[in-house]
C-alpha cells in the first residue's frame, strides 16, 4: 500500500539553527500539507501546498517557516531559526484530489527537539 | 470547519463492539463526515467518511442520523490495536478550504 514517508524520524537541533524536514508524498497525489503536534496537544494545521505554491497557511506558519517541492517527489518544511517552542511532532500529508470525499494520507512524523 | 462535539474519553473491553459518538448540530447540507484516528506515536490515519447514508469498510462502520446532526463510528470487535484518539471532522463539500482541522477527539481505551 502506498504511504507517505518522512525523514528523519527524530531530529535534535540547537536553538537558532535551521532545520529541514523531508517528506515523500504518495506519487500521484497533488495536494500536500504540513501539520504539527506539540506533546499532549492537538494536531495543528500549518500549511497546504498545490501546484508549486502555498494554498493556505495558518498563523503558526510565520516567516521562519517555508515549504518547497524541489524535485517533484520531495516536499520539505524548513524552519529558519528554531525556537524552543518549535519542539513538536511534524506530520506531512498528501491527497489525490481537492474534493471533500477524499482522504488525506499522513506520514509517521518527525519528532523535532530544539535544545 | 463546522464544529463537532465528542466525549473526551471512552473505555471498552477487547473483542466487544465500540460505539463512538459525535454531535455536529450545525452541519450543512454539503458537509461530509470524516473520521480519522491517531494511534500512539503515529500520524493520523483515515478511518471512514460519509455524507448521508451509513457506510461500511474494512476498518469500521459509520452510522449517520437521519437529520445528520450526529453520527456514530462503530468498531465491530475492538482489539488492543484500536486504542487511539478518534477524531470526527466535518469537511465542507462546497468549500474551497481543503485543510483538515483536528479537535481533541475521543481517546479510546481498550481493556484486555
Amino acid at each position: 500500500e502506498p504511504e507517505v514517508t518522512q525523514t528523519p524520524s527524530h531530529q535534535v537541533t540547537q536553538m537558532g539553527q535551521e532545520v529541514i524536514l523531508r517528506c515523500v508524498p504518495i506519487s500521484n497525489h497533488l495536494y500536500f500539507y504540513w501539520y504539527r503536534q506539540i506533546l499532549g496537544q492537538k494536531v495543528e494545521f500549518l500549511v497546504s501546498f498545490y501546484n508549486n505554491e502555498i494554498s493556505e497557511k495558518s498563523e503558526i506558519f510565520d516567516d521562519q517557516f517555508s515549504v518547497e517541492r524541489p524535485d517533484g517527489s520531495n516536499f520539505t518544511l524548513k524552519i529558519r531559526s528554531t525556537k524552543l517552542e518549535d519542539s513538536a511532532m511534524y506530520f506531512c500529508a498528501s491527497r489525490l484530489r481537492q474534493v471533500m470525499n477524499t482522504e488525506a494520507f499522513f506520514g509517521q512524523g518527525t519528532r523535532l527537539t530544539v535544545v | 470547519d463546522a464544529k463537532t462535539t465528542q466525549p473526551n474519553s471512552m473505555e471498552s473491553n477487547e473483542e466487544e463492539p465500540v460505539h463512538l459518538p459525535c454531535n455536529h448540530s450545525t452541519i450543512s447540507g454539503t458537509d461530509y463526515i470524516h473520521w480519522y484516528r491517531q494511534l500512539p506515536s503515529q500520524g493520523p490515519e483515515y478511518v471512514i467518511h460519509g455524507l448521508t447514508s451509513n457506510v461500511n469498510n474494512r476498518m469500521a462502520s459509520l452510522a449517520i442520523a437521519e437529520d445528520r446532526k450526529s453520527s456514530t463510528l462503530i468498531l465491530h470487535r475492538a482489539t488492543l490495536r484500536d486504542a487511539a484518539v478518534y477524531y470526527c471532522i466535518l469537511r465542507g463539500g462546497m468549500n474551497r478550504d481543503d485543510k483538515i482541522i483536528f479537535g481533541k477527539g475521543t481517546r479510546l481505551h481498550i481493556l484486555p
